[in-house]
C-alpha cells in the first residue's frame, strides 16, 4: 500500500531535550517536506526536499533541521524544543518531474507537546 | 511572496444545501499551480484537486466542481446538496514551478464547514 509514515503519532517532551521524528515514503517520490498545523494559522512549511541531499527552507524554519540522505526518508530534528514548538506535524511527499508540483501525499501526523 | 486567503473561517450549512467556499490567492508568477485538500475530522489530509495556472476551464467531479477565475486570483470550490460526510476543513493551496526556491507550497488558512441534518 501506497504510504507516508510518521513515527511518532504521539510525543509529550519537555524543553530542550532532542529529539526526532520520522518520516518515511514506499512511493519513490523525490519531493518531500515537512508541515505545521496551528489554529487559525494554517499548514505552514517547515522544510522541503527535491531529492536526496537537496533541502530547503519553508516559511518557518526556524528551531528545526532536516536531512535527506536516503529518498525515502527524511526526518525532522528538533535540537532543543521549545514551548512554541508545540504542534501538529505533517510530513507529505510527492512526485517532482520536472518543475511540475504533483499532489501530496500526507502522513498521518504527529501531534507534539513541549512543556 | 505567494499568499492564499480563505476568508471564511467557519461555515455551516443544511444537508442538501450548496455551498461555496472561497480562495483568493496572490502570486507573482506567471505559471502557478492551485490545489485543493480536505481534513477530515480523522485527522488525515486528502488531496482533491490541482489545477494549473493556464488552464480556467471549470472542473466538476460530482457533487464538487471548482471554478478557477485569473481576472480574480480566485479559485473557489464548490459542494453541492452537501453531505454531512462532507463535514471538514477545507485548505487552498499555492506553489509556482518546482526550480529551487520556487518549491514551496504555500496553505491558506482553512475553511471549516460543519453540515448538520
Amino acid at each position: 500500500e501506497a504510504q507516508v509514515t510518521q513515527n511518532p503519532r504521539y510525543l509529550i517532551t519537555v524543553t530542550g531535550k532532542k529529539l526526532t521524528v520520522t518520516c518515511s515514503q514506499n512511493m519513490n517520490h523525490e519531493y518531500m517536506s515537512w508541515y505545521r498545523q496551528d489554529p487559525g494559522l494554517g499548514l505552514r512549511q517547515i522544510y522541503y526536499s527535491m531529492n536526496v541531499e537537496v533541502t530547503d527552507k519553508g516559511d518557518v524554519p526556524e528551531g528545526y533541521k532536516v536531512s535527506r540522505k536516503e529518498k525515502r526518508n527524511f526526518p525532522l530534528i528538533l535540537e532543543s524544543p521549545s514551548p512554541n514548538q508545540t504542534s501538529l506535524y505533517f510530513c507529505a511527499s510527492s512526485l517532482a518531474s520536472g518543475t511540475i508540483p504533483y499532489e501530496q501525499y500526507f502522513g498521518p501526523g504527529t501531534r507534539l507537546t513541549v512543556t | 511572496a505567494q499568499k492564499v486567503t480563505q476568508a471564511q473561517t467557519e461555515i455551516s450549512v443544511v444537508e442538501k444545501e450548496d455551498v461555496t467556499l472561497d480562495c483568493v490567492y496572490e502570486t507573482r508568477d506567471t505559471t502557478y499551480y492551485l490545489f485543493w485538500y480536505k481534513q477530515p475530522p480523522s485527522g488525515e489530509l486528502v488531496f482533491l484537486i490541482r489545477r494549473n495556472s493556464f488552464d480556467e476551464q471549470n472542473e466538476i467531479s460530482g457533487r464538487y466542481s471548482w471554478n478557477f477565475q485569473k481576472s480574480t486570483s480566485s479559485f473557489n470550490f464548490t459542494i453541492t446538496a452537501s453531505q454531512v460526510v462532507d463535514s471538514a476543513v477545507y485548505f487552498c493551496a499555492l506553489s509556482g514551478h518546482y526550480t529551487g526556491t520556487a518549491s514551496k507550497l504555500t496553505f491558506g488558512t482553512g475553511t471549516r464547514l460543519q453540515v448538520t441534518l
